[in-house]
This record gives C-alpha cells, sequence and structure tokens, in this order.
C-alpha cells in the first residue's frame, strides 16, 4: 500500500520561501510511471493543482503559480518536494501531495501551512 | 484560469437518489479527457471515488456511480447515506494549463 507523507514548516513569514516535502512509502517513487503532485487546498475553499513531477525531474507548473514554484524529486530517499517563493497570506493552505496526475490515487493527510509575521 | 463549475450543494433524505454536475470546457472534458470524481469528508484528504469517467476504485460502494457526456459529467449517489455527506470534487486533464483542473466542489447534506 503506498503512503505519501508531508512534512515542513508549519509557519511561514511573508515574502519568505515555503519547503514542503512528501515521502513516499510502500512503492518506488521512480517505478510504475507515476507522476507525483502537489495540491493545496484554502481555508474552507476548493483544491488547487500546484504542480506535478516524473522521477526523471520533468516538471509541470501551474501558470498561475509557475514563476514561484519549484518541484524537486530526490529518488534516493523516495521524497520530492515544492519550493515556493515570495509568499503571502494567499498561500495560506493546506498543502497535500498525491501520486499521480490525472487521477490522483494516492494522498498524504495534508499539511496545513500558515503565512503570518 | 480553467475550472470546472458544479453546484454548491445538493441535499437529500436518506435512501434516495442524489446526481452533482461537473461542466467543463472543450480544453478539459470536451477534449476527451477523463473525468474523475473525489471525496472529502471533514478534516480528511480527499479520496478518490471514481475514476475514468465511470469506474470505482476497490472497495468503493457500488451506490456511487459515474457517467460523461460532451463537456459535462455527472456523479451520481443512490440509496444516500449519513456517511455520504462530505464535500465532493470532479476533476480532469486540461490541455491549456498541461496539468489538472478541480471543480469548484458541492457539499453534499444527508437530510
Amino acid at each position: 500500500q503506498v503512503q505519501l507523507q508531508e512534512s515542513g514548516p508549519g509557519l511561514v513569514k511573508p515574502s519568505q520561501t515555503l519547503s514542503l516535502t512528501c515521502t513516499v512509502s510502500g512503492g518506488s517513487i521512480s517505478s510504475g510511471g507515476y507522476y507525483w503532485s502537489w495540491i493545496r487546498q484554502h481555508p474552507g475553499k476548493g483544491l488547487e493543482w500546484i504542480g506535478h513531477i516524473y522521477y526523471s525531474g520533468t516538471a509541470y507548473y501551474n501558470p498561475s503559480l509557475k514563476s514561484r514554484v519549484t518541484i524537486s524529486v530526490d529518488t534516493s530517499k523516495s521524497q520530492f518536494s515544492l519550493k515556493l517563493t515570495s509568499v503571502t497570506a494567499a498561500d495560506t493552505a493546506v498543502y497535500y501531495c498525491a501520486r499521480g496526475m490525472t487521477p490522483f490515487d494516492y494522498w498524504g493527510q495534508g499539511t496545513l501551512v500558515t503565512v503570518s509575521s | 484560469q480553467s475550472v470546472l463549475t458544479q453546484p454548491p450543494s445538493v441535499s437529500g433524505a436518506p435512501g434516495q437518489r442524489v446526481t452533482i454536475s461537473c461542466t467543463g470546457s472543450g480544453s478539459n472534458i470536451g477534449a476527451g479527457y477523463d473525468l474523475h470524481w473525489y471525496q472529502q469528508l471533514p478534516g480528511t484528504a480527499p479520496k478518490l471515488l471514481i475514476y475514468g469517467n465511470s469506474n470505482r476504485p476497490s472497495g468503493v460502494p457500488d451506490r456511487f456511480s459515474g457517467s460523461k457526456s460532451g463537456t459535462s459529467a455527472s456523479l451520481a449517489i443512490s440509496g444516500l447515506q449519513a456517511e455520504d455527506e462530505a464535500d465532493y470534487y470532479c476533476q480532469s486533464y486540461d490541455s491549456s494549463l498541461s496539468g489538472s483542473v478541480f471543480g469548484t466542489g458541492t457539499k453534499v447534506t444527508v437530510l
């Protein structure tokens, strides 16, 4: 059974960089031909695709966030990561990592990141 | 930004059948990309409920069914149960994004 777990700071100051890591267990991040994704959900709102990455490192980003987002993968640690620069209060959300690019068949539990000074 | 449109809420009595619509455009559902549905119980991560328009993952009750036609899709829940009270989201690939687009979400209330 594949499991995903997000980790990282729950509080980030405005203008700083949000950094999260997703650790994959129960399966190899580099097998099966899967993409690995980041999705966020603003408080009380709907889901927003942030981007996805293949184990080879090829990544695609939501155009609305592309200038601030970087997703990377470390196959040796079975992890993939999200960096979001120049954050504002509008980036406060629950951030999920998930397997796949469409559909998303396995999800992490999510981690709340609050942007506040 | 592309988005799939869903009704904000639907409700029904236990045992009834409810349907949730999902309307897209020519760059996602209308382009022939598969449509998927997720169930999000309060305080939890979304769970894949229907994939490939009408397929249920193992463990999903057959009370849940999906269909797609043209630029729209729908999720039906028959024999509504209290445990079905949740938010439901549709999702598809969008060629203009080169990525995924989600529906606006529908809250299902069991009366």
